[in-house]
């Protein structure tokens, strides 16, 4: 089955710099890659998602980019702000399968 | 915004006793997960319903576990005998369509076996 890897699994970045978090997957036939947000003692929210068909996804502050031959994709955090600070978790799913597969997630600490 | 609401947010059960999670999903989806998340530990898949059946589970998902849309706007989780190994958030999550579709998640009960 699938096999989600992220790493770091935790980061800290100052005020105003850019984050980067990487994951990478195993199955070739993975094609939906969400991201999700979650802050203590909530439930993951989504934030970006990338399909395979697409290599990068923004939404403001947010992008995505997936490198279909190398098996990875990376979330971009830019301009980051203390209320970015939060557990990301990178997670996939296989052509027609409904069930998500999620990387082990990163602590992510903004310091003002 | 619409969002997947799940009671209780904490539930203190006997080992060997059974447990009932309650979900419900945004109004308007059709698809219905359940996750579990150990402290600590990853976002684990158990089981996805659609049309009143399941449609896909995990290994985790034994027969100790069912899940149930027991009417037009609630969906339930049950654990016949919890074990300590049970003990973990349980999310819920909801999507609009079936696979490869944003899926959106509660904020979790947290079950604690003891």
């Amino acid at each position: 089955g699938e096999n989600v890897e992220q790493h770091p699994s935790t980061l800290s970045v100052q005020e105003g710099d850019s984050a980067v978090i990487k994951c990478t997957y195993s199955d070739s036939a993975s094609n939906y890659f969400p991201w999700y947000k979650q802050e203590l003692g909530k439930g993951p929210q989504l934030i970006i998602d990338i399909r395979s068909n697409v290599g990068e996804k923004k939404d403001q502050r947010i992008a995505v980019t997936l490198n279909k031959t190398a098996k990875h994709f990376s979330l971009h955090i830019t301009e980051t702000q203390p209320e970015d600070s939060a557990v990301y978790f990178c997670a996939a799913s296989t052509y027609g399968n409904e069930k998500l597969t999620f990387g082990t997630g990163t602590r992510l600490t903004i310091i003002p | 915004e619409p969002e997947v609401t799940q009671t209780p947010s904490h539930q203190v059960t006997q080992m060997g006793q059974e447990v009932i999670l309650r979900c419900v999903p945004i109004s308007n989806h059709l698809y219905f997960y359940w996750y579990r998340q150990i402290l600590g530990q990853k976002v684990e898949f158990l089981v996805s319903f659609y049309n009143n059946e399941i449609s896909e589970k995990s290994e985790i998902f034994d027969d100790q576990f069912s899940v149930e849309r027991p009417d037009g706007s609630n969906f339930t989780l049950k654990i016949r005998s919890t074990k300590l190994e049970d003990s973990a958030m349980y999310f819920c999550a909801s999507s609009v369509s079936g696979p490869n579709q944003p899926q959106h998640f509660g904020d979790g009960t947290r079950l604690s076996i003891l």
